[in-house]
């Protein structure tokens, strides 16, 4: 039978353009959150990361904003090109910490920039 | 390039059969994270090592193993497979087990026919 597939989250923007990723996390107690970046046929790729005694980390063309209030990351692209264009995650460690760290992935977004 | 290696790439098998897949991780980092990436269920985590014990587990089945071995390669070792085992499985690293990016390798795509 056909298969049905993990309904991801789409967002489609203009080269150029900024791009806004939206993730609402569920673990009041994580404490330390990552952006990944998938395109078709790789792994993951680390992105970003914060812990929850910052709201706002810069890197090269995107930033990330943490807000732990309403338990919400967001990942902001500037300038965005068509190479950006893959599946984003946000995944954050949960209750684990020390000697049973994990990471806890969310489903993903789609982005799709178009020239 | 992450710097962690997966393989084989790709895998098709039957059902009932048992697969292992091998994961070195990058240099340095003594932490190997499985996790398993399918249509319906996003990126699970399996199993986790740190300098060769087992350190935390998520949802692995019992017909799923995983060992990291004193050069601190890893195996995850899927036996009596099933259509549903079908998907990507990847690998990641780390250089310690508290709060630090993981690295992944590209995977290892399983087919069960």
């Amino acid at each position: 039978g056909e298969s049905v597939g993990l309904h991801l989250p789409t967002l489609s923007v203009q080269e150029g353009d900024n791009s806004i990723i939206n993730c609402a996390y569920s673990n009041s107690a994580s404490d330390y959150f990552i952006w990944y970046k998938q395109e078709s046929g790789k792994g993951p790729q680390f992105i970003i990361d914060i812990r929850s005694n910052m709201d706002k980390r810069q890197g090269q063309r995107v930033t990330v904003l943490l807000n732990k209030t309403v338990k919400h990351l967001s990942l902001q692209i500037a300038a965005t090109q068509p190479g950006d264009s893959a599946v984003y995650f946000c995944a954050e460690n949960g209750n684990s910490g020390g000697s049973n760290y994990k990471l806890t992935f969310g489903k993903g977004t789609l982005l799709t920039v178009n020239p | 390039d992450s710097g962690v290696t997966q393989t084989p790439k790709h895998l098709i098998t039957a059902t009932g059969q048992r697969v292992t897949l091998r994961c070195s991780p990058r240099s340095g980092d003594l932490s190997v994270y499985w996790y398993q990436q399918s249509l319906d269920q996003g990126l699970q985590f399996l199993i986790q090592y740190y300098n060769g014990e087992e350190r935390a587990k998520g949802n692995i089945l019992e017909r799923f193993s995983a060992q990291q071995f004193p050069d601190l390669h890893s195996e995850l070792n899927l036996s009596s497979l099933e259509l549903g085992d079908s998907a990507l499985y990847f690998c990641a690293s780390s250089v310690q087990w508290a709060v630090s990016p993981l690295h992944f390798g590209n995977g290892t795509r399983l087919t069960v026919t």
